[in-house]
């Protein structure tokens, strides 16, 4: 089967930096995408690595070493907008389309 | 960039009934999908609308249960059938746009199901 650990809640002030850790158990792995929830909305996709190393988006980062099974979300300059559920998530080789979701951090962001 | 919108909302239904959500996508995408979240949980994936063609369902659910109609490329009906209090539920459809990657999916608003 799959697994998917990360953290269950993470806290910070303004202006800091926050990784957010993400370790996978899966077989067939294809890649890792994370997704930023706020209280009452829907999902929206922040990032996806499918090969080892760093991506980066503005503010946000993500990182992946899949010797290691592992990833990171990277928040870097924080606001407090950033208060929200991140989600790491899997995905598996072709033929199985098809998004295996952690169970989300919750990102507290104080001023 | 592409839209998503829900119909309902929110619904608050009784044991037994049946409820049929509705997703529609403002462009065209390439897949279509149904989730499950509950208030400050996880996603759980139900199936994967397919074009014309019977749903995929993954493990726990069944098309019984969760019939899902996809008759073409920008609009999925999901149906909550002989519901109890256990179905309620935040479900939520997704989409893959043209040329993107299957793990770059954009949601809709979510609609909240409450069973009585």
């Amino acid at each position: 089967g799959q697994s998917l650990e990360q953290p269950s809640e993470v806290t910070a002030v303004e202006g800091a930096i926050v990784q957010i850790n993400c370790t996978y158990q899966t077989s067939g792995f294809y890649g890792l995408s994370w997704y930023q929830q706020h209280d009452g909305g829907a999902p929206t996709f922040l990032s996806y690595n499918a090969l080892d190393g760093l991506e980066e988006t503005g503010r946000f980062s993500s990182f992946l070493s899949r010797s290691d099974s592992y990833g990171y979300l990277l928040l870097q300059e924080l606001q407090m907008k950033d208060s929200a559920s991140y989600f790491c998530a899997v995905s598996f080789v072709s033929g199985y389309s098809t998004l295996t979701f952690g169970k989300g951090t919750m990102l507290l962001v104080s001023p | 960039s592409a839209v998503i919108s829900q119909k309902p909302s929110r619904d608050i239904c009784q044991r037994g009934t049946s409820l049929t959500i509705q997703c529609q996508v403002d462009s065209q995408v390439t897949m279509m999908f149904w989730y499950r979240q509950q208030p400050g949980q996880s996603l759980t994936l139900i199936a994967t609308a397919n074009q014309g063609s019977e749903a995929t369902y993954e493990s726990g659910f069944v098309i019984d249960k969760f019939p899902i109609s996809r008759p073409n490329l920008t609009f999925s009906t999901l149906t909550v059938s002989n519901m109890s209090p256990e179905d309620s539920s935040i479900y939520l459809c997704s989409a893959t746009r043209q040329g993107a990657d299957y793990s770059e999916q954009f949601f809709g608003p979510g609609t909240r199901l409450t069973v009585l």
